[in-house]
């Protein structure tokens, strides 16, 4: 089955200790992006990578890192979380930059 | 620079009437438009999209949308609303060509109401 697979699903940390959200697709997609979703603002993308070793910045970069090492992962680094980025975070990928993206279940994440 | 705006926070219908979901977008170029809907702890799935082909396009669970170049408007629609309708509404504008991806609305909040 054609999916993007988001791990954990939920997760609470205290401020300052660095964790990793990791996404996985397995459609061979070239795209992938990570996006956090905040009530009120949609979803704002954070990091995108058009290719495997090719990364860039988003709208909301700040306090996030990413990898792409492999093609089908493409994992979320935060460093040093904070309370303001406790938020919803959707990994997603596609075939291209203006095709359809397939997006994760979604990682709720709440740092205290 | 592209942008998107969801011209409602929240609609509320009756159970059997029609929806209409609002969206205007700001694009220097021919873009592509999607509709996405994301049920409650769900990730979210496309209902439909516009690539400049038909601009009336048909998408999943009986929504459409229509493409209007002079408007700047991608308006989602559907005869007659279903419980399981019940749900939030992304417009969302990737601009042709571009490397980045989606540019997400601040998403419609849909009440169907019994």
């Amino acid at each position: 089955e054609a999916q993007v697979t988001q791990n954990p699903r939920y997760l609470i940390t205290v401020t300052g200790k660095k964790l990793t959200v990791t996404c996985s697709q397995n459609m061979n997609h070239e795209y992938m992006s990570w996006y956090r979703q905040d009530p009120g603002l949609g979803l704002r993308q954070i990091y995108y990578s058009m290719n495997v070793e090719v990364t860039d910045k988003g709208d909301v970069p700040e306090g996030y890192k990413v990898s792409r090492k492999e093609k089908r992962n493409f994992p979320l680094i935060l460093e040093s979380p904070s309370p303001n980025q406790t938020s919803l975070y959707f990994c997603a990928s596609s075939l291209g930059s203006n095709t359809e993206a397939f997006f994760g279940q979604g990682t709720r994440l709440t740092v205290v | 620079a592209q942008s998107v705006t969801q011209l409602d926070s929240h609609v509320s219908v009756s159970e059997g009437t029609p929806v209409l979901l609002r969206c205007n977008y700001s694009s220097s170029y021919s873009p592509s438009l999607f509709w996405y809907v994301q049920h409650p702890n769900k990730g979210l799935q496309l209902l439909l999209k516009y690539t400049s082909a038909a601009t009336l396009v048909k998408g999943i669970n009986g929504f459409e949308a229509e493409f209007k170049k002079s408007e700047t408007s991608f308006h989602l629609t559907k005869p007659s609303a279903h419980m399981s309708d019940a749900a939030e509404y992304f417009c969302v504008v990737s601009l042709s060509g571009s490397a980045r991806q989606l540019t997400f609305g601040s998403g419609t909040q849909l009440t169907v109401l019994p």
